[in-house]
């Protein structure tokens, strides 16, 4: 069964430094998102992507934060300027356009930021 | 806006018991409500899922849920747990074709041998 792939597994970055997350969504599925999860807290909505732009972002997805699908297949988070409370685990998701398809969630990178 | 409760933080079963993790949620319609499962270390992998119809959903791994709108709730259940269903379990909610997921806090279950 195909599957959103995200790299690395894991992040360690020294704050103000800028890191980009990667991942491959599944090939014919069109909505993108990004999710993250602080450690011991819910999974938080970051932002959605379809037709190559933004089309919901969260509060929490502010201009530190940006979104690219630079080719056909890969789907990217830039956090420019990283802050301490940035750790977390941050999760790409994907989705057919039928409305009646969930979100298909990768298993996800863990940024630590020191 | 919309909600998800999920009023159980932790829960120990033994295996071989029987299962139900709570679910409530707010909303003004009907939602698309779905279960998730993560295991330590992993992703979020889907269990169950509800759009519109028979309101009781088979999902993978022998796990069930049941909408049921006047209690707002979507309740996951299992007959019989196994060691391997120890994992948090979220339950989410969205509103349309392509808006968020908006997640519950989770449900760590612990199973006991």
């Amino acid at each position: 069964e195909p599957e959103v792939t995200q790299t690395p597994s894991h992040q360690v970055t020294q704050m103000g430094q800028e890191v980009i997350l990667r991942c491959v969504p599944i090939s014919n599925h069109l909505y993108f998102y990004w999710y993250r999860q602080i450690l011991g807290q819910k999974v938080e909505f970051l932002v959605s992507f379809y037709n190559n732009e933004i089309s919901e972002k969260s509060e929490i997805f502010d201009d530190q934060f940006s979104v690219e699908r630079p080719d056909g297949s890969n789907f990217t988070l830039k956090i420019r300027s990283t802050k301490l409370e940035d750790s977390a685990m941050y999760f790409c998701a994907s989705k057919q356009l039928d409305s009646n398809s969930p979100l298909h969630f990768g298993n996800g990178t863990r940024l630590t930021v020191t | 806006a919309q909600s998800v409760t999920q009023p159980d933080i932790h829960i120990t079963v033994s295996e071989g018991a029987s299962l139900e993790l709570r679910c409530n949620y707010s909303y003004g319609a009907t939602p698309y409500l779905f279960w998730y499962v993560q295991s330590p270390g992993q992703g979020l992998q889907l269990l169950l899922k509800y759009f519109s119809g028979d309101t009781l959903v088979q999902g993978i791994k022998g796990f069930e849920a049941e909408f049921k709108r006047s209690q707002s709730s979507f309740n996951l259940r299992k007959p019989s747990v196994h060691w391997s269903d120890a994992a948090e379990y979220f339950c989410a909610l969205n509103t349309g074709t392509a808006s968020k997921l908006t997640f519950g806090t989770g449900t760590r279950l612990q199973v006991t041998l």
